[in-house]
This record gives C-alpha cells, structure tokens and sequence, in this order.
C-alpha cells in the first residue's frame, strides 16, 4: 500500500508563480518528513526537510508547510524559476528498532516551470 | 564532496541472466539503501543494510538479493533478471546516528533494462 500519497503527478507553472505539491500519510510513527528534488540524469537530493513539531519551515523560495492533526504537508515554491523544473518526491522517515532511518517516498511530481 | 557512485550508467541484460549492480560510496557511512524508481510509483525500497553483512528487507525484495561485504560498498544482485524488473535503480546511503541520520544521499542511478 501506499503509505505517503503525494499529487498531482505533474504541474505546469509559470515563471514568478507558485508551485504547490501536496502530500499525505497514514503512519503516525513517522517523524521526519523530507522532500527531494531531481533533476534529469542525477539522483535525488535533500531539498528541505520538517519535523513534526513545527507547522512551516522556509528555506529562501521554498516552504515546507504541515499540518499534524490532519496528516498532510505541502511543498511550496515562490517566485518559480525554470531552473526549478525537476522531479520533486516527498518522504517520511521511521527510526529503524536497529538503528538509522528508513525513508517512504511518494510518487513524484514532475514541476515545469514555463517562461 | 560527498559521494556515491554506482558502476554502470546504463545496462542491458537478457531474461534469466544474472545481474549486478555495484554501488560505493565514500562517506563512510554505516547505512546503505537500493531503491528502484518507476514512473508513477517513485521510489520503492527493495534492501537495506546498517552495517557490514547485514541486511533487510525493503518494501519489494521479491527477485532480488544484496551483498555488503565492505562498509563502502552495497551490491544489488538480479538472480535471474525477469522483464519486469526493468527500471532505474537508485543507491543511497547516511549516516547511522547522529545528527543528519536522516539525510539520505543519492547515486545517478542504474538504468537497467531487461530484455
């Protein structure tokens, strides 16, 4: 089953405009909720990440927005740029009874941002 | 820079063959992951390993196994490679404990296809 439920798949935005990329999960265990971001060719990388004790967390154009009563959290990207076009997953994190982190990912969704 | 590299870019293999897929990294991490990531599904995770020979199951091991011989390196192992098993695979790693456990770092990824 799918534990983390991201949409939509893709999103077309113009230059300037907001992009937003939604996300919900069922596992309360979860306590670390990352989004990555990837570009054609490369591997994912760590965007910007939240814990669940705080509602928002921005990092220059980007926003991680969360909402802990509701299980959902939203990626939002100000001011996009066509650089920002790429492949956004979101994740949640569970500690391991062994120790480490394993991370769920959601589908994906594919940010162009036009001119 | 940190880095994580897998061996081949691209691979085509014929059904039935058995396959390897290498990955080392050079972070001296204790955690190694391979995921595999299909279009609509993201990324799955098939087999984990925090430590030198060991290892667990991810989310779809089903047709695969794993070797961790060395620290620095994780190998993906496609008994006899099945069709279904074309997709782009992803090797990770991070640290065990500490702060930034939960940051995962990516490889460019294996683009295998099975014929």
């Amino acid at each position: 089953q799918q534990q983390v439920k991201q949409s939509p798949q893709s999103l077309i935005v113009q230059k300037g405009g907001i992009s937003i990329i939604n996300c919900a999960y069922e596992n309360t265990a979860f306590d670390y909720f990352p989004w990555y971001q990837q570009f054609p060719g490369k591997g994912p990388a760590l965007l910007i990440a939240i814990r669940p004790d705080v509602s928002e967390k921005k990092e220059g154009r980007f926003t991680i927005s969360f909402n802990k009563s509701a299980k959902q959290f939203s990626l939002h990207i100000m001011d996009s740029q066509p650089g920002d076009s790429a492949t956004y997953f979101c994740a949640a994190s569970i500690v391991l009874t062994g120790g480490g982190n394993k991370l769920t990912f959601g589908t994906g969704t594919q940010l162009k941002v036009e001119l | 820079d940190v880095k994580v590299t897998q061996s081949s870019r691209y691979l085509v293999k014929r059904t039935g063959e058995k396959v390897f897929l290498e990955c080392v990294q050079d972070m001296d991490h204790e955690n190694m992951f391979w995921y595999r990531q299909d279009p609509g599904l993201g990324l799955r995770l098939i087999y984990f390993s925090y430590d030198v020979k060991m290892k667990e199951k991810g989310d779809i091991p089903e047709g695969y196994s794993v070797s961790r011989e060395k620290k620095e390196r994780f190998s993906l192992i496609l008994e006899s490679a099945s069709t279904n098993q074309t997709s782009m695979y992803l090797c990770a790693s991070s640290l065990h404990q500490g702060i930034g456990r939960e940051k995962l770092f990516f490889g460019s990824g294996t683009q295998l296809s099975v014929l």
